[in-house]
């Protein structure tokens, strides 16, 4: 089966840097996802990695190591409007469209 | 162009009873995916529709069953509901040609279904 494993909350302030783990287990990996979702809201994209490397995208950048099955969001520059659950997601080629999600990762910033 | 759409918003029903949702996948779109998120949890995939088919399921039990319809619009139908059905009900939709690349489905802001 799958399985994803994040941290359940992190802690920053404002203008930090943060990072959040994710380290996966699939049979069939085919890429990793990373979603935002405020409290009540429906989860956005924020980014996706198939390949090794890092991929930036604003203040936000998605690194993965597919001999580690290990990945990681960086956030930059961080704003209070930051503050949300973030979710690791693995697509398995053995499994289509279906995407996987980790437990979530609730960040906080405080001034 | 409007995003991906769903209703109703929130919803009660009593054990036992059935549940429709609906949802309407962002302009350009052709396959939708239907997740369940219980409170403080990572979305659970139910099944994926496309060409009007069930592509793909998660673990779920028949009580779980969906439709998609000619213009892509889809429904999840919950029967004999159980009060662990309680959760937010997620739709997304994606493009299956850029799906699959890049991983991004996109999603609509929920059913939120309680069962008493």
């Amino acid at each position: 089966g799958q399985s994803l494993e994040q941290p359940s909350e992190v802690t920053a302030v404002e203008g930090a840097i943060v990072q959040i783990n994710c380290t996966y287990q699939t049979s069939g990996f085919y890429g990793l996802s990373w979603y935002q979702q405020h409290d009540g809201g429906a989860p956005t994209f924020l980014s996706y990695n198939a390949l090794d490397g890092l991929e930036e995208t604003g203040r936000f950048s998605s690194f993965l190591s597919r001999s580690d099955s290990y990945g990681y969001l960086l956030l930059q520059e961080l704003q209070m409007k930051d503050s949300a659950s973030y979710f690791c997601a693995v697509k398995d080629r053995n499994q289509g469209g279906k995407l996987i999600f980790g437990q979530g990762t609730e960040l906080s910033v405080k001034p | 162009d409007a995003g991906v759409t769903q209703s109703p918003t929130h919803l009660i029903k009593t054990r036992g009873q059935q549940v429709t949702l609906r949802c309407s996948p962002k302009s350009g779109h052709d396959t939708v995916s239907w997740y369940q998120q219980a409170l403080g949890q990572g979305p659970q995939f139910i099944f994926q529709y496309y060409e009007e088919e069930e592509r793909q399921r998660g673990n779920f039990p028949d009580r779980f069953s969906g439709h998609q319809f000619p213009n892509y619009s889809s429904e999840l139908n919950v029967n004999a509901l159980l009060l662990g059905d309680s959760a937010l009900y997620l739709c997304a939709s994606s493009w299956r040609g850029r799906e699959m690349p890049t991983g991004e489905q996109y999603f609509g802001p929920g059913t939120r279904l309680t069962v008493t």
